[in-house]
């Protein structure tokens, strides 16, 4: 069985501080993705890295950074977290695909992040 | 870019009986993907379906099956039976392929909760 792991179900921080959410995989995939959910919006892309040490932004990469150093982690850094980052963050891996390929995004558990 | 428009913030259902959950989609890729997730309230994301633009077949999977109209761009999910269990978010997804790589990355709609009441 694929598996994702975050390293936490519930975070508080407060605001200005540092904040590091991890996420490791077990299968060997080369894609990673980090989302953000919030009511109404549905999942959105932060950042995703196809590759070690490749990373791209997302849709809404304000405020984040990332860093795929192994093939099985990727990390999302908030730099100086503010409360408008209070969200739900899950991280997702893949394999390569092919144009017709069926391969689906595997999802780890997320992180409920509260910043106050 | 791809669009995915699910018009129902929520749906009610009762229990065996069968639910239609909408999703129509914007693209101009000749080549795509359409994926179905169920989100209980636990939060995990469950793959539950996928349908291939050029497959010729409705995709099923268990009580899940996917309504798909190609000339209309949608892509609806179909649970038959509805159980207790199948209270939860829904999301329709589309894979979106960067050509000449095998990078996918999907694009999510804003999802529909469905609540199953006995």
């Amino acid at each position: 069985d694929v598996k994702v792991t975050q390293s936490s179900r519930y975070l508080v921080k407060r605001t200005g501080e540092k904040v590091f959410l991890e996420c490791v995989q077990d299968m060997d995939h080369e894609n990673m993705f980090w989302y953000r959910q919030d009511p109404g919006l549905g999942l959105r892309l932060i950042y995703f890295s196809y590759d070690v040490k490749m990373k791209e932004k997302g849709d809404i990469p304000e405020g984040y950074s990332v860093s795929r150093e192994k093939k099985e982690r990727f990390s999302l850094i908030l730099e100086s977290a503010s409360t408008n980052q209070t969200s739900m963050y899950l991280c997702a891996s893949s394999p390569l695909g092919s144009q017709e390929s069926s391969y689906e995004q595997y999802f780890g558990p997320g992180t409920r992040l509260t910043v106050t | 870019a791809q669009k995915i428009t699910q018009t129902q913030p929520g749906m009610f259902v009762q229990e065996k009986e069968a639910v239609t959950l909408d999703c129509t989609y914007d693209t101009s890729d000749q080549s795509y993907g359409l994926f179905w997730y169920k989100q209980p309230s636990s939060g995990e994301m469950i793959f539950l379906i996928y349908q291939g633009s050029y497959d010729e077949q409705n995709a099923t999977e268990g009580r899940y099956s996917l309504n798909f109209q190609k000339a209309r761009k949608s892509a609806n999910l179909v649970i038959s039976a509805s159980q207790l269990g199948d209270s939860a978010m829904y999301f329709c997804a589309m894979r979106e392929q960067r050509w000449g790589t095998g990078f996918q990355k999907l694009v999510f709609g804003t999802g529909t909760r469905l609540l199953v009441s006995p």
